[in-house]
């Protein structure tokens, strides 16, 4: 079975300027998970979508930050305008259990950001 | 946002001894999990305590959930150089969020 796929592995960018991550989810699962892990600290969590409805963006930075799962399947994380900040693996995960439940989450291998 | 403390932040060991990593909170969750990371992939899980007072054991390593659910424990036994790596404990809330506490890094030596 194919794990969660993401790209790019790696992005580099200055400051200012704007980049896309995608990630594709094992097939079936319906929950969809954007996490931002900065270098020595545990991942947090940005948006989570059941299907292709937000579940819980409540951190989300809004004003530099949007992600959308049209279709219920692939997802994509943007950020416009990105700061120094931003520098971190951005993790996708995805999970097959509805509602309440013990299931886990699948990771991908990250796209790590640079911001310059 | 409920908040989950690890500790200790960083253990450096040698191979064969024990050690303990612990996984604070305030809040109560419908279930905690472990995973493990290693350099440039994703967090892997190793278990899922639901009940609280559960111990669930893997190979050299021992996981306990706290009675009130609010707190766990994960126990190495005999450490190898194979479990190098970040640790991460993450608590699931009623609304299937999942929160992940700071990591604890641990490192064996031979």
């Amino acid at each position: 079975e194919a794990g969660v796929a993401q790209s790019p592995r790696y992005k580099i960018i200055e400051k200012r300027q704007s980049v896309a991550f995608w990630c594709n989810p094992i097939s079936g699962h319906a929950t969809l998970y954007w996490y931002q892990q900065i270098l020595g600290q545990g991942p947090k969590l940005l948006i989570q979508f059941q299907n292709n409805g937000v579940v819980d963006d409540s951190q989300l930075p809004k004003d530099r930050f949007s992600a959308e799962r049209l279709k219920g399947v692939d997802s994509t994380l943007k950020i416009q305008p990105a700061k120094l900040e931003d520098s971190a693996v951005y993790l996708c995960a995805s999970r097959l259990t509805r509602g309440t439940g013990t299931g886990e989450l699948f990771f991908g291998e990250g796209s790590r950001l640079t911001v310059l | 946002t409920q908040l989950l403390e690890q500790s200790p932040q960083f253990l450096s060991i040698q191979e064969g001894e024990n050690l303990t990593v612990y996984c604070n909170s305030s809040s109560v969750f419908s279930s905690l999990q472990w995973y493990r990371q290693e350099p440039g992939e994703g967090p892997v899980l190793l278990v899922t305590v639901v009940t609280g007072g559960e111990v669930k054991k893997l190979k050299r390593l021992t996981f306990q959930f706290g009675d009130a659910r609010k707190d766990s424990s994960l126990h190495i036994t005999a450490a190898q150089p194979g479990d190098t790596g970040l640790y991460l404990c993450a608590g699931l809330n009623a609304g299937n969020m999942l929160t992940f506490g700071g990591g604890t890094r641990l490192m064996v030596k031979p």
